[in-house]
């Protein structure tokens, strides 16, 4: 069975704090992806990795950055987190072009 | 611009009528389809996919039909039951490995 594991289910941070994600896979998938689940907007994807060191921007990249240092992980990182950062972030990680399969989720909240 | 769209933010059935849910795409480079399902506090769920030399895939259930020409798919629950109430996202992918998903229909099977 894949596994993608984030590194909290729930966070609260506050405005300008520097904020790590991790996202952790155990397949070997070369695709890992960070989205955010917003109420009537669905999945928008941030941004997305196709190897190590590897990052494209998604839709909505401002205000995140990245790091894929190693294969099986893939951190999102908020520099300087601000209230419309507040979300559910979810990772996932794909093999070729295959199903995504994701992780369990983190609400972070920005106060 | 979102170029994965459902437009119904919401869809209730009777337990045992059939469900279907909608989706249309604007980017003709999408060559692959997705459904996938989620419940609260959960990431989501693979459910079924087709790709664009099909037009239909069928899984027990479920049925993805894709309509090329229109930029349209669509899922079939058939029969639809109480357990299947969840979120729906459709989403789609093309060769360079990423994924664009829609807003979601939350779908609710009544007893």
């Amino acid at each position: 069975d894949v596994k993608v594991t984030q590194s909290s289910r729930y966070l609260v941070k506050r405005t300008g704090e520097k904020v790590f994600l991790e996202c952790v896979q155990d397949m070997d998938h070369e695709n890992m992806f960070w989205y955010r689940q917003d109420p009537g907007l669905g999945l928008r994807l941030i941004y997305f990795s196709y190897d190590v060191k590897m990052k494209e921007k998604g839709d909505i990249p401002e205000g995140y950055s990245v790091s894929r240092e190693k294969k099986e992980r893939f951190s999102l990182i908020l520099e300087s987190a601000s209230t419309n950062q507040t979300s559910m972030y979810l990772c996932a990680s794909r093999f070729d072009l295959a199903e995504q399969f994701f992780g369990p989720g983190t609400r972070l909240t920005v106060l | 611009d979102q170029q994965v769209k459902q437009n119904s933010p919401s869809l209730s059935v009777q337990e045992g009528r059939i469900s279907i849910l909608n989706c249309d795409y604007t980017n003709s480079m999408f060559d692959y389809f997705l459904w996938y399902k989620k419940y609260p506090a959960e990431g989501p769920t693979f459910l079924i996919s087709i790709s664009s030399i099909k037009d239909k895939n069928e899984d027990g259930r479920f049925t993805v039909f894709l309509n090329k020409s229109a930029k349209h798919l669509s899922l079939h629950i058939v029969p639809s039951q109480p357990g299947d109430s969840a979120v729906y996202f459709c989403a789609a992918s093309s060769d360079n490995n990423d994924m664009r998903f829609g807003a979601g229909t939350r779908l609710t099977v009544k007893p």
